[in-house]
């Protein structure tokens, strides 16, 4: 069964400095999303992105995040200037509609000295 | 906002004991899910309900849906120790709202 990949599983960043995270959905899949969760809590809604654009945006989704896909599979996610309240563990997903269940990546466990 | 919110936040249950665990949310939504979260793991899709359904059954699973109370619960029934995980509701409207999850554990 195809799966939403994730890449890398865990990255380690000195304040400050940028990162980007990386999503290879399901080839078929036309709607994508980032979510957060910082350790022991839920999971949190950053952006959707569908036709090249962002679709949804959350208020912790702010000046220092963007996402792109830049070659029609991978879908990334970048921060610019990493705080040490970004640790967390990055979720991508996708679907084929909205109204169908999300496939979910592994994560990206992002620690932030 | 539509987070989903569940309780309880915890359950510790026998193996082939029934588990439920409920979900409440804020306004309106196409349509509600619930995931399964292992340790350090992605979320897994278990079921989905539409606004319009009352009930859904997937399995060992069952999903009642209440939209004039916003309120919607999973019963997990003969549960096994490989149940044991986090289980989300997630309020689907124009984003996507995770509750804060259930761990239920399940004591061979």
């Amino acid at each position: 069964e195809p799966e939403v990949t994730q890449t890398p599983s865990h990255q380690v960043t000195q304040m400050g400095q940028e990162v980007i995270l990386r999503c290879v959905p399901i080839s078929n899949h036309l709607y994508f999303y980032w979510y957060r969760q910082i350790l022991g809590q839920k999971v949190e809604f950053l952006v959707s992105f569908y036709n090249n654009e962002i679709s949804e945006k959350s208020e912790i989704f702010d000046d220092q995040f963007s996402v792109e896909r830049p070659d029609g599979s991978n879908f990334t996610l970048k921060i610019r200037s990493t705080k040490l309240e970004d640790s967390a563990m990055y979720f991508c997903a996708s679907h084929v509609e909205t109204d169908q269940p999300q496939h979910f990546g592994d994560g990206t466990r992002l620690s932030i000295l | 906002s539509q987070q989903g919110e569940e309780d309880p936040q915890a359950l510790s249950i026998q193996e082939g004991e029934n588990a439920t665990m409920n979900c409440s949310y804020k306004t309106s939504i196409n349509n509600l899910q619930w995931y399964r979260q292992n340790s350090g793991r992605g979320l897994v899709h278990l079921i989905l309900i539409r606004s319009n359904e009352r009930e859904k059954h997937s399995g060992r699973l069952r999903v009642t849906l209440d939209t004039s109370k916003k309120s919607s619960s999973l019963l997990i029934t003969a549960s096994r120790a490989a149940d044991t995980a986090s289980y989300f509701c997630a309020a689907t409207g124009n984003q996507f709202y995770f509750g804060t999850g259930t761990s239920l554990t399940v004591i061979p």
